[in-house]
């Protein structure tokens, strides 16, 4: 079982609709990130945030909008994707964003564009 | 991020020890291995890291050469439950983890 809760599981979605990805944890880690999976391909860093702040933004397109409400929370805010976003949508959390700090990851949202 | 070269499969037998080699000729003194697995399904699942010695926890021991330009991730007793993809990722900047390829792991009753 993993510390950080990825919600919703499943999504399928237009390409007009809006939707958000959810991730929770509660280690008290102070740093957060978005990861991709295309299938059968390793994960992408998306975003990551230090203290509540965005602190990267790996080129990602802004149809993709990151938000942190709190130090437990992080959320994915999603508009207008396109059929090549289907993807597994990993959540991690980290105690800081040190190098000798290992992320520990969700068990992702896996989202399907129609 | 240095680069790592790992064998794209290996078979296991169920409880014996499975030996994951890694290759990193390129890493530099800064630079950790982490190893990482990831069963189907879900997400990948943190298993050990080092910068110079060796190590140890509940899931694995990790042996890293002393010139560190390799290493061997150690499940003493493999189990059908540690069929999954293992990364190995050099890391060197604070935020990221690169993932390769990775090895395919199966074991086999």
């Amino acid at each position: 079982d993993t510390e950080v809760t990825q919600t919703p599981k499943h999504l399928v979605m237009g390409m007009t609709n809006k939707k958000s990805l959810k991730c929770e944890q509660h280690m008290g880690h102070r740093a957060m990130y978005w990861y991709k999976q295309k299938a059968k391909k390793p994960p992408e860093l998306m975003f990551v945030y230090s203290y509540e702040k965005l602190s990267i933004n790996e080129s990602v397109p802004s149809r993709f909008s990151p938000e942190c409400p709190n130090s437990s929370l992080l959320n994915l805010h999603l508009h207008a994707l396109q059929p090549e976003d289907s993807a597994l949508y990993l959540c991690a959390s980290s105690p800081g964003t040190g190098i000798n700090q290992p992320q520990h990851f969700g068990d992702g949202t896996r989202l399907s564009i129609l | 991020d240095a680069k790592t070269t790992q064998p794209p499969s290996m078979d296991c037998a169920e409880g014996r020890a499975a030996n994951l080699p890694c290759n990193h000729s390129t890493i530099s003194g800064n630079e950790y291995v982490y190893w990482y697995r990831q069963i189907h399904s879900q997400g990948p699942q943190y298993i050990i890291h080092g910068l110079k010695n060796n190590e140890t926890n509940e899931m694995a021991s990790l042996i890293i050469t002393e010139d560190r330009k390799s290493s061997t991730l150690i499940l003493p007793h493999a189990t059908l439950r540690d069929t999954a993809v293992y990364y190995c990722i050099v890391r060197s900047r604070d935020y990221k983890l690169s993932f390769g390829a990775g090895t395919t792991v199966t074991v086999r009753a």
